[in-house]
C-alpha cells in the first residue's frame, strides 16, 4: 500500500498568513493527490484534485502543487472560515490511502 | 439539492453485522461510481470500497474485504454497506462519496454515520 505523510501535523496561525501544508507518498504517483478540508461535524470537502486542479467552488487563495511524491497546499490568504483539518489522499491506485491530517488553528 | 445521506449507524457487539444505507439527490446517481470511506477517532480517512455505476466492478480494502460487501439500487438512487462480523476496530463515523471520476476519487461526501462495535 502507498503510505501517505503529511507535515506539520498542526500549526497555529493568523487570518491572513500564508500557509503551507506538505504530504509525501512513499512511491510515485503522479498527480493523483488530492486535497480535502474537514471540520467537526460537517462532510469533509475535496479543494483540490490531480494535484493541481481546484474543484469548482472553492475559493481561488487555495492552490496546490508537486508531482511524484512531493506535494504542497497552500493558503494564500488565511480566512476564519479556513481553520479545519486538512488530508491528502492518493488515488493513483487502491487502496486510495490518506495522510494523517494537519490541524489548522486560530493564532 | 445535490447531497449524498447516510443512516443505519448504531451500537453493535463483536461479531455482529450492520447495513448502511445512502441514498442520493439532485444528481443522475446512475451515471457515477460510488465509494465508502470511513474516519475512525483521533485518525485520517480510510477508503473502505467502491462500485462502478452499473455494478460490475467492486473494489475492497484489505481491512474489510471478505467481511464487507458493496452494493447499489439505482432505481432507489441508493448505494449500501453491508458489514458482517465487525470488530472494535470497525468503530468510526462510515461516509458515503460520490466518484469524479472511476474509483478514489471523492467529490461529494455525506456528514457520515456512527458505528460503535462494542462488547
Amino acid at each position: 500500500d502507498i503510505q501517505m505523510t503529511q507535515s506539520p501535523s498542526s500549526l497555529s496561525a493568523f487570518v491572513g498568513d500564508r500557509v503551507t501544508i506538505t504530504c509525501r507518498a512513499s512511491q510515485n504517483i503522479g498527480i493523483y493527490l488530492n486535497w480535502f478540508q474537514h471540520k467537526p461535524g460537517k462532510a469533509p470537502r475535496l479543494l483540490i484534485h490531480g494535484a493541481t486542479s481546484l474543484q469548482s467552488g472553492v475559493p481561488s487563495r487555495f492552490s496546490g502543487s508537486g508531482s511524484g511524491t512531493d506535494f504542497t497546499l497552500t493558503i494564500s490568504s488565511l480566512q476564519p472560515d479556513d481553520f479545519a483539518t486538512y488530508y491528502c489522499q492518493q488515488s493513483n491506485n487502491p487502496p486510495f490511502t490518506f495522510g494523517p491530517g494537519a490541524k489548522v488553528d486560530i493564532k | 439539492q445535490v447531497q449524498v445521506v447516510e443512516s443505519g449507524g448504531g451500537l453493535v457487539k463483536p461479531g455482529e453485522s450492520l447495513r448502511l444505507s445512502c441514498v442520493a439527490s439532485g444528481f443522475i446517481f446512475s451515471d457515477y461510481y460510488m465509494n465508502w470511506i470511513r474516519q475512525a477517532p483521533g485518525k485520517g480517512p480510510e477508503w473502505l470500497s467502491f462500485i462502478s455505476s452499473g455494478s460490475t466492478t467492486t473494489v475492497y480494502a484489505d481491512s474489510v474485504r471478505g467481511r464487507f460487501t458493496i452494493s447499489r439500487d439505482n432505481d432507489k438512487q441508493s448505494v449500501y454497506l453491508q458489514m458482517n462480523n465487525l470488530r472494535v476496530e470497525d468503530t468510526a463515523v462510515y461516509y458515503c462519496a460520490r466518484d469524479l471520476t472511476t474509483g478514489g476519487l471523492a467529490d461529494l461526501w455525506g456528514q457520515g454515520t456512527v458505528v460503535t462495535v462494542s462488547s
